[in-house]
């Protein structure tokens, strides 16, 4: 079965210092997304990206994060300079369509832990 | 904005009884609804999911149920498993929109 890879699965970092997480989305999937889970907390959604653009963000996703598709398969999510609270599970998912026409399933990675010391 | 609120936020049962997980939510545009089950280290999977125009979708031992005048669904799950523990997060989106909205989280413990 088709799967969402994330890379790294944790990643411990100094806080200011900049973090890429990737994500290797369904290859036949058009929407991307970004969600964070802070700790025993609920999922947030942070970024939906579709034909090289974002398409909407939370308040979350202030200036700090961007989003990227480098090349035909990976999806990145880069956090400039990093906060304690910026510590969480960052999920990533894809799904096939952003439009409900049976097919708005998102698919997500088992996610990246990012620890901020 | 969408906003989903989930209850309770933990369960417990014991094998082989019935497990109910509720929510509401407020943006009456909303139209599409899936429940998502998350096991320890891993992300969240898509168990179930109801359109607005339908009221109840029943797969096995789960069934979802959707009011949409009053704004809630629910999940049912019955003959409950010890595998069935995880937390169960239930969510919202409308047509069109790609930020779909998640609820806290329900930590489902099925004891044998």
């Amino acid at each position: 079965e088709p799967e969402v890879t994330q890379t790294p699965s944790h990643q411990v970092t100094q806080m200011g210092q900049e973090v890429i997480l990737r994500c290797v989305p369904i290859s036949n999937h058009l929407y991307f997304y970004w969600y964070r889970q802070i700790l025993g907390q609920k999922v947030e959604f942070l970024v939906s990206f579709y034909n090289n653009e974002i398409s909407e963000k939370s308040e979350i996703f202030d200036d700090q994060f961007s989003v990227e598709r480098p090349d035909g398969s990976n999806f990145t999510l880069k956090i400039r300079s990093t906060k304690l609270e910026d510590s969480a599970m960052y999920f990533c998912a894809s799904s096939e369509s952003g439009r409900l026409s049976g097919a708005n399933v998102l698919t997500f990675g088992a996610g990246s832990r990012l620890t901020v010391l | 904005g969408e906003n989903v609120e989930q209850h309770p936020s933990t369960l417990s049962v014991q094998e082989g009884d019935s497990a109910v997980i509720k929510c509401t939510y407020s943006d009456s545009a909303s139209n599409y609804f899936p429940w998502y089950k998350q096991e320890l280290g891993k992300g969240p999977q898509l168990i179930i999911d109801i359109r607005s125009n339908v009221g109840e979708k029943k797969d096995q031992r789960i069934a979802v149920t959707l009011n949409k005048t009053a704004k809630h669904f629910s999940l049912h799950i019955t003959e409950t498993q010890p595998e069935d523990s995880a937390v169960y997060f239930c969510a919202a989106s409308t047509y069109n929109n790609n930020d779909m909205r998640f609820g806290a989280g329900t930590r489902l413990t099925v004891k044998p």
